[in-house]
């Protein structure tokens, strides 16, 4: 079947604007993570969400960020008034359910940059 | 909080010798588990091997194996017969057996660059 999919691959954006980044996880996969990977370093969790929990937002670095997941399966991250620190690949993953074994299929991310 | 610290941000190696790349980490838990994932340049995360921390056997996959040092909190990547499609960015990760959302803390990551 298909695998996670983001949209848009790339996006530029100017400081003070909205921008929204889509995640479609693989199909009954009940898990889903953000991660964020600014030039030349490692990934970092952002958000997680797990079926109809409340979703973990400990790893989002400012209330400028805010993530949804509707019915279960797409995801929106948002960044208000983004800023040039922003600038780096947004990455989405998906597990069938939690657990610390299982793999994270990993979509090919976003690459938003802020001037 | 847990740490994972990859101190060699570039690696080369000559195609069909081996590589070690190096990763160590910090945590106060016992039970976890670790991942290596190669990040080729489409950006795409592909694991390539884990080891459950319970485990004493390292992990084997192919080409790829771990040496994995408990006490040392050590966790490296040998990769045997390199060959170039192996030329990516890979990172090491940890992830908790205990913590609700298990959520991967990443190293920085190594560049390997495969020479013909």
């Amino acid at each position: 079947g298909a695998g996670v999919s983001q949209s848009p691959s790339n996006k530029v954006t100017e400081k003070g604007k909205d921008v929204e980044l889509r995640c479609d996880p693989i199909s009954g996969h009940t898990a889903l993570y953000w991660y964020r990977q600014s030039l030349g370093q490692g990934l970092e969790f952002l958000i997680y969400f797990q079926g109809n929990s409340a979703p973990d937002k400990s790893g989002l670095p400012s209330d400028r960020f805010s993530a949804e997941r509707t019915g279960g399966s797409v995801s929106t991250l948002t960044i208000q008034r983004t800023q040039q620190e922003d600038s780096a690949v947004y990455l989405c993953a998906s597990t069938p359910w939690v657990s610390s074994y299982n793999e994270q299929f990993f979509g090919p991310g976003t690459r938003l940059t802020v001037l | 909080a847990q740490t994972v610290t990859q101190s060699q941000p570039e690696m080369s190696v000559q195609e069909a010798e081996t590589v070690t790349l190096s990763c160590t980490y910090d945590t106060s838990e016992s039970d976890y588990y670790l991942f290596w994932y190669k990040q080729p340049p489409s950006r795409q995360m592909i694991l390539v091997i884990r080891q459950e921390a319970y485990k004493q056997q390292n992990a084997t996959e192919n080409r790829f194996s771990v040496n994995f040092q408990k006490a040392a909190k050590s966790f490296s990547l040998k990769i045997s017969d390199s060959q170039l499609g192996d030329a990516a960015m890979y990172f090491c990760a940890y992830r908790s057996a205990n913590n609700a959302g298990n959520m991967l803390t990443f190293g920085g990551g190594t560049r390997l660059m495969v020479k013909p």
